[in-house]
């Protein structure tokens, strides 16, 4: 059983410019969902996707936005970056009724 | 709309003593509650979940937490500190119904800092 992967661990974007997150989920899991967590606070819900559709949202902008795949991994994708979109963004993989596993996450610095 | 609350952001213990960190959630009902940890850097590992039933819970790395409804808590506690469980702590709820781990709500987190 593989556990929840992230890609890249790392990542330095410039204010304005584009990005994609990437999360392999846990096998056997078909519910994602992403979190954003700032230095020094807790996780905060951005969105979560079940079997490939949107399956609720949290306080953030249309300029972040996901995907499901068939093989229910996932991407985030953020447009227009802000520099207070440096964060750390966490991956999370459960069944609707199962607890959450996260992956390791990926540090993105917006300069 | 749900919250948690970690009162106490920074906690210093020594090694070999008894922990408690304590959690409050504010919610109409009896949300799913959760306790992760964090090491610095890391994702999330999953200590314990209250779903229903028996209001002790038991997790790994022998760490336990109460439920009582009565003060809307569920504290974590740990009889004996180690040294490598210095990491940051994190209550959440999910509400009831509507699936085990998924939009998970955080509190602020409890920073864990253990002396030798």
């Amino acid at each position: 059983e593989t556990g929840v992967t992230q890609s890249p661990t790392h990542l330095i974007k410039t204010r304005g410019q584009q990005v994609t997150l990437r999360c392999s989920s846990q096998s056997g899991h078909n519910t994602v969902s992403w979190y954003q967590q700032a230095l020094g606070q807790g996780p905060q819900f951005i969105f979560q996707y079940y079997r490939e559709e949107e399956n609720g949202r949290g306080n953030f902008p249309p300029r972040f936005s996901g995907l499901q795949f068939p093989n229910y991994s996932s991407e985030l994708n953020v447009n227009a970056l802000e520099l207070d979109d440096s964060a750390l963004y966490l991956c999370a993989s459960s069944n609707m009724n199962t607890e959450a596993f996260f992956g390791q996450g990926t540090r993105l610095t917006v300069v | 709309a749900q919250s948690v609350t970690q009162p106490d952001i920074h906690i210093t213990v020594s090694e070999g003593a008894s922990l408690e960190l304590r959690c409050n959630y504010s919610y109409g009902a009896t949300p799913y509650l959760f306790w992760y940890v964090q090491s610095p850097g890391q994702g999330l590992q999953l200590l314990l979940k209250y779903f229903s039933g028996d209001t002790l819970v038991q997790g790994i790395k022998g760490f336990e937490a109460e439920f009582k409804r009565s003060q809307s808590s569920f504290n974590l506690r740990k009889p004996s500190v180690h040294w490598s469980d210095a990491a940051e702590y994190f209550c959440a709820v999910v509400p009831s119904g509507r699936g085990g781990g998924n939009k998970l709500t955080f509190g602020t987190g409890t920073q864990l800092k253990v002396e030798l």
